[in-house]
């Protein structure tokens, strides 16, 4: 089955030690987005590559990095985790950005920062 | 700025009738979606709407009025699986998704 996959489902890290999650997709859309997500709250969004084209939110903080190396995959890098990027990360994928097309989203890597 | 309105919690019972409401105002349109989230887990796509009217898919309905920045989604004959956050989601003028902050819904026996 075509699928957008996240690993891992849980990540535990400590404060100020880097952590990168990954996502991978099978679906070959070519839209991938990366979101924070805390209890109760709206999705953030962080970033998204149409294709290669990287696209960072203006209030994404500069500790949040992320690569696309391929259609495929796409990684979220934390350089120095700290208690409030405790949340849940959500990659999700389109087709297209343009209207009609609805995202599809991964399981979610829950963070935990100790 | 742009902001998505949607009750924050709602209960239900099994069986019955639920709508749940959605006010937004957004720079641009291009579509509004719904969007149904389990505790702990990921969104998934429910409906999409692009123009006035109603659009039914089994025992959910969604519905929007551009005029008035609104959106509501019906669900029917509620099932208790169908306890979750309930999220809309509005395509801005450069087709990034606003979100609101989801309608948890409660549904009892």
């Amino acid at each position: 089955d075509a699928m957008v996959i996240q690993n891992p489902r849980y990540q535990v890290t400590q404060f100020g030690k880097p952590v990168t999650l990954s996502c991978s997709q099978t679906l070959n859309h070519n839209v991938m987005y990366w979101y924070q997500q805390k209890s109760s709250q709206a999705p953030k969004l962080l970033f998204h590559y149409y294709d290669k084209d990287f696209n960072n939110e203006a209030d994404t903080p500069d500790n949040f990095q992320s690569r696309r190396p391929n259609t495929s995959f796409c990684f979220l890098d934390i350089r120095s985790p700290g208690l409030g990027d405790a949340a849940m990360y959500l990659c999700a994928t389109s087709r297209e950005s343009a209207s009609s097309y609805e995202q599809y989203f991964g399981p979610g890597t829950r963070l935990t920062v100790t | 700025g742009q902001n998505i309105d949607q009750p924050t919690e709602m209960t239900a019972t099994e069986g019955a009738i639920v709508q749940i409401n959605c006010t937004y105002q957004t720079s641009g349109f291009n579509g509004l979606f719904w969007y149904q989230q389990h505790a702990g887990e990921a969104p998934t796509f429910l409906s999409y709407n692009v123009l006035d009217g109603l659009e039914e898919k089994g025992r959910f309905s969604s519905f929007l009025s551009r005029s008035k920045g609104y959106s509501y989604l019906l669900l029917k004959e509620l099932q208790m699986k169908d306890s979750a956050s309930y999220l809309c989601a509005v395509k801005d003028s450069n087709y990034q998704l606003i979100w609101g902050a989801g309608t948890k819904l409660i549904i009892k026996p």
